[in-house]
C-alpha cells in the first residue's frame, strides 16, 4: 500500500534560516505529492503540489521537487519567517482525493 | 463565510457516553470526509461520503457512525466513548472525482474523553 514517511520533528529554527523537511514515499504507479500546513488552532490547507515526475511546486516562498528515482518530495524555504511555524504534513494520493494518505507531520518552530 | 464549518470545537465528556460532532461545507462540493488526529499528530482518513453515499469506511469501530443528511453535511456520532477516542476529529470536503489533491478542512473538533 502507499505510505509517507517524514522527518521526526520536531524543528526549531532561527528566523532567515534555511529550511528543509524530508518526505519521502512508498506508492504504486505514478502518484501526485503533496505538501499542507496546519497552522495552531486551524485545519490543514494545501501549500503546494507536483502531479509528475521532476515538477516543482511552489508556493509561499516554500518549494519541493518530486523525484522519483530518490522517491522524495522534500520542503525546502531558504528564509523561513516566524509566521511560518505549524505543522507541515506531506501526502499522496494515486486514486484520486478519496484516497489521500498524508505523513506523520513535522513541526515547526520558528523563533525570532 | 467559513467553508467547511464543525461544531462543537472543543467536547470533555465521560468514558461510556454518546457525543455527536456536526459538520457542514458551502463550498457546493459532492464529498466529505472525517479525519481523525491523534495526539502525535498522526492524520488518518476514516470516512468519505459522496454526494450523501459511503464510499470509503477504513475499519473504523461500529461505535462510530456517520451521517449524511444531504450533500452539504456529514455528521459524526460515536457510542460509548472509550478513553482512545481522545483526539481531534477534522471534517473536510473536496469536489467530486477530483485527483488534484486539494482538501478543505474545517478547524477541528478537539474531543477529550474522560
Amino acid at each position: 500500500g502507499n505510505s509517507v514517511t517524514q522527518m521526526e520533528g520536531p524543528v526549531t529554527l532561527s528566523e532567515e534560516a534555511f529550511l528543509t523537511i524530508n518526505c519521502t514515499y512508498t506508492a504504486t504507479g505514478y502518484p501526485s505529492l503533496f505538501w499542507y500546513v496546519q497552522y495552531p488552532g486551524e485545519g490543514l490547507q494545501l501549500l503546494l503540489k507536483a502531479t509528475k515526475a521532476d515538477d516543482k511546486g511552489s508556493n509561499k516562498g516554500f518549494e519541493a521537487t518530486y523525484r522519483k528515482e530518490t522517491t522524495s518530495f522534500h520542503l525546502e524555504k531558504g528564509s523561513v519567517q516566524v509566521s511560518d511555524s505549524a505543522v507541515y504534513f506531506c501526502a499522496l494520493t494515486n486514486f484520486g482525493n478519496e484516497k489521500l494518505t498524508f505523513g506523520t507531520g513535522t513541526r515547526l518552530t520558528i523563533i525570532p | 463565510d467559513t467553508a467547511v464549518s464543525q461544531t462543537p470545537k472543543y467536547l470533555v465528556t465521560q468514558m461510556g457516553n454518546d457525543k455527536s460532532i456536526k459538520c457542514e461545507q458551502n463550498l457546493g462540493h459532492d464529498t466529505m470526509y472525517w479525519y481523525k488526529q491523534d495526539s502525535k499528530k498522526f492524520l488518518k482518513i476514516m470516512f468519505s461520503y459522496n454526494n450523501k453515499e459511503l464510499i470509503i469506511n477504513e475499519t473504523v469501530p461500529n461505535r462510530f457512525s456517520p451521517k449524511s443528511p444531504d450533500k452539504a453535511h456529514l455528521n459524526l456520532h460515536i457510542n460509548s466513548l472509550e478513553l482512545g477516542d481522545s483526539a481531534v476529529y477534522f471534517c473536510a470536503s473536496s469536489p467530486s472525482g477530483s485527483n488534484t489533491g486539494e482538501l478543505f478542512f474545517g478547524e477541528g473538533s478537539r474531543l477529550t474523553v474522560l
